[in-house]
């Protein structure tokens, strides 16, 4: 189906374990986003790329790590889960810099 | 850098009663705004944009917002709220570059 899905859409995990998220896009956006959704702190921005092999920082990023080799992908690892990376997480995608983005339904990460 | 504030954390009404949910920002120049809902378990899903023109916008689900540069504000109104409105709304505001910066979030309770 054509949009943008994340895998897996819950995960439950131990400290100091290393987790990938996964997303996709079937637009071929060039501008793809990882956001963390904490109670009070509405979403913040861990890393986003503006094309493939292209990634900058956000507002949150220490802790994590992504890479684009390929337009549609855009994994998020953690490398060494803590506990207070417990979150919601949301890809997102956008094509060109004027336009709205458009998020995926979230991966429910749980770090015990 | 941009900020936006929504004042409301939680607000509650009944169904059939008008809805505005408070939007403020800060940034130095015109601003593109967005609103977007998110409903229990869910992505965001847009509901309108502001980028140019008319200051009064019309969205998906009977939405409108009103762009007001001299208050800085984007607040989104609706005339009559049904059931399924009961949500998370968050404003966000871009400047044309690749990020978004989004509020806290209002939840929407609605009462039959």
């Amino acid at each position: 189906d054509a949009g943008i899905t994340q895998s897996p859409r819950y995960k439950i995990t131990e400290t100091g374990r290393q987790v990938t998220l996964m997303c996709h896009q079937t637009w071929s956006h060039s501008y793809m986003f990882w956001y963390r959704q904490d109670l009070g702190h509405g979403l913040r921005l861990i890393y986003y790329s503006a094309a493939a092999d292209i990634t900058d920082k956000g507002e949150v990023p220490d802790g994590y790590v992504v890479s684009r080799s390929k337009t549609e992908n855009f994994p998020l690892t953690l490398e060494s889960a803590t506990r207070s990376q417990t979150s919601v997480y949301f890809c997102a995608s956008r094509q060109g810099s004027y336009n709205e983005q458009f998020f995926g339904p979230g991966t429910r990460l749980t770090v015990l | 850098a941009q900020s936006v504030t929504q004042p409301d954390i939680h607000i509650t009404v009944s169904e059939g009663a008008s809805l505005e949910l408070r939007c403020n920002y800060s940034y130095g120049a015109t601003p593109y705004l967005f609103w977007y809902v998110q409903s229990p378990g869910q992505g965001l899903q847009l509901l309108l944009k502001y980028f140019s023109g008319d200051t009064l916008v019309q969205g998906i689900k009977g939405f409108e917002a009103e762009f007001k540069r001299s208050q800085s504000s984007f607040n989104l109104r609706k005339p009559s709220v049904h059931w399924s409105d009961a949500a998370e709304y968050f404003c966000a505001v871009g400047d044309g570059s690749e990020k978004l910066v989004f509020g806290k979030g209002t939840k929407l309770t609605v009462n039959p």
